[in-house]
């Protein structure tokens, strides 16, 4: 596509319920980052995949939020027992590979904003 | 730990003026990427401008600068001809260059820019 595309843009679950988030990055990609952004604060990384493996996973808070990318493309961020603390906007982006090209740029997704009731 | 700080939750500047925007750093590395992104309502973080730590000449593009002090750990934003479109959030970001791999992006918290027709 044209840009990261994520997916649900807006989602209201129950505390304790399950909830997946999918991000698109831009074709040919290959580098691929969730970020999650609370209230009045700026993006805190969560994960960071190099082809299909997550080559940083060193963000994610606790063992209740996984993702995957399982061809290496389209990645899914999945949180277990959602509790209140985790509303925020869950940001996806990617880059053609690591920050050592010049002009290699990561670019971003709207996100998608979580509200846990 | 490497952090990022804005001391400016929030600036004002008059169409056409100029307003500099302040982000300081913490870290131990000699090697490393600054950014400065844009965030508008819309919630995608859109790339505004980056510095190599190695390049001593201070980045520019079309209206936005920065004043990078490397021994300050000081990285300003100058935005020129202030135009209503600049209005948005401005993060400040900061990651390690591990010489071909990347580290994650780390944020400052940011601050609002506000411009008055």
């Amino acid at each position: 596509g044209a840009g990261v595309s994520q997916t649900p843009s807006n989602k209201v679950t129950e505390k304790g319920k399950y909830v997946e988030l999918r991000c698109d990055p831009i074709s040919g990609h290959t580098a691929l980052y969730w970020y999650r952004q609370s209230l009045g604060q700026g993006p805190e990384f969560l994960i960071y995949f190099q082809g299909t493996g997550a080559a940083d996973d060193s963000g994610l808070p606790n063992d209740r939020f996984f993702a995957v990318r399982p061809e290496g493309s389209v990645s899914t961020l999945k949180i277990q027992r959602t509790e209140r603390g985790d509303s925020a906007v869950y940001l996806c982006a990617s880059s053609l590979g690591g920050l050592e090209s010049e002009g290699n740029t990561i670019y971003f997704g709207e996100g998608s904003w979580l509200t846990v009731v | 730990a490497q952090t990022v700080t804005q001391s400016q939750p929030e600036m004002s500047v008059q169409e056409a003026e100029t307003v500099t925007l302040s982000c300081t750093y913490d870290t131990s590395e000699s090697d490393y990427y600054l950014f400065w992104y844009k965030q508008p309502p819309s919630r995608q973080m859109i790339l505004v401008i980056r510095q190599e730590a190695y390049k001593q000449q201070n980045a520019t593009e079309n209206r936005f600068s920065v004043n990078f002090q490397k021994a300050a750990k000081s990285f300003s934003l100058k935005i020129s001809d202030s135009q209503l479109g600049d209005a948005a959030m401005y993060f400040c970001a900061y990651t390690v260059d591990y010489g071909g791999s990347q580290g994650n992006l780390i944020f400052g918290k940011g601050t609002k820019l506000s411009v008055k027709p």
